[in-house]
């Protein structure tokens, strides 16, 4: 089966302590991203990858760190820096990035969800 | 900048009634607008995607809508609604080459 896969599906955290978020893809996609979504809110980008070795800050990139060493995987990790982690964490790819008016379409994961106590 | 605004944070219907979802966009320039379906507690499925081949796209599950650039709006409809149709609905535009704005979504509710 092709697709995104996050792992946990649910988190629980301490605070003070920081987590990592798998992602994880075998669409052999070249862009890779994160988003947070919070109850009555869209989606914010958090980061973002276009290839390997390679990544971007998003809108909301305080607190949270990225590494994109391979290809399939694009795991993000909430520090304690990051004053309001609790959250629905969603991870999505796409087949490449284009420059202008016109983007491939972002397939997203099930998502993870995060909750500090 | 390129944004999204959906009109309705909630939306009722019965079912086997027609669905309507509005959306309006904000652009300098043409733009690839989506909308995107969430079930809860799961992640986003493209419906469809309007890239100005045509002004009409139909996507899955039914849906379509219609780009209409005088009316800056992209709104997504549905002739009979099913109890399976009830999520959060994403009305999404792109601006550039690597990420999407999204709109704060709509949330559908099908009664009996």
């Amino acid at each position: 089966d092709g697709g995104i896969t996050q792992s946990p599906k649910y988190l629980f955290r301490k605070e003070g302590q920081n987590v990592t978020l798998s992602c994880e893809q075998n669409l052999n996609h070249d862009a890779m991203y994160w988003y947070r979504q919070d109850p009555g809110q869209g989606l914010r980008l958090i980061y973002y990858s276009q290839i390997v070795n390679d990544f971007q800050k998003g809108d909301i990139a305080e607190g949270y760190s990225v590494s994109r060493e391979k290809k399939e995987s694009f795991p993000l990790t909430v520090t304690s820096a990051q004053k309001n982690p609790t959250a629905f964490y969603l991870c999505a790819s796409s087949p490449r990035v284009i420059g202008g008016a016109h983007t491939d379409t972002q397939y997203f994961g099930p998502g993870t969800r995060l909750t500090v106590l | 900048a390129q944004s999204v605004t959906q009109l309705d944070s909630h939306v009722s219907v019965s079912e086997g009634t027609p669905v309507l979802l509005r959306c309006n966009y904000s652009s300098s320039y043409s733009p690839s607008l989506f909308w995107y379906v969430q079930h809860p507690n799961k992640g986003l499925q493209l419906l469809l995607k309007y890239t100005s081949a045509a002004t009409l796209v139909k996507g899955i599950n039914g849906f379509e809508a219609e780009f209409k650039k005088s009316e800056t709006s992209f709104h997504l409809t549905k002739p009979s609604a099913h109890m399976s149709d009830a999520a959060e609905y994403f009305c999404v535009v792109s601006p550039s080459g690597y990420a999407l704005n999204f709109g704060k979504g709509t949330s559908l509710l099908v009664t009996p």
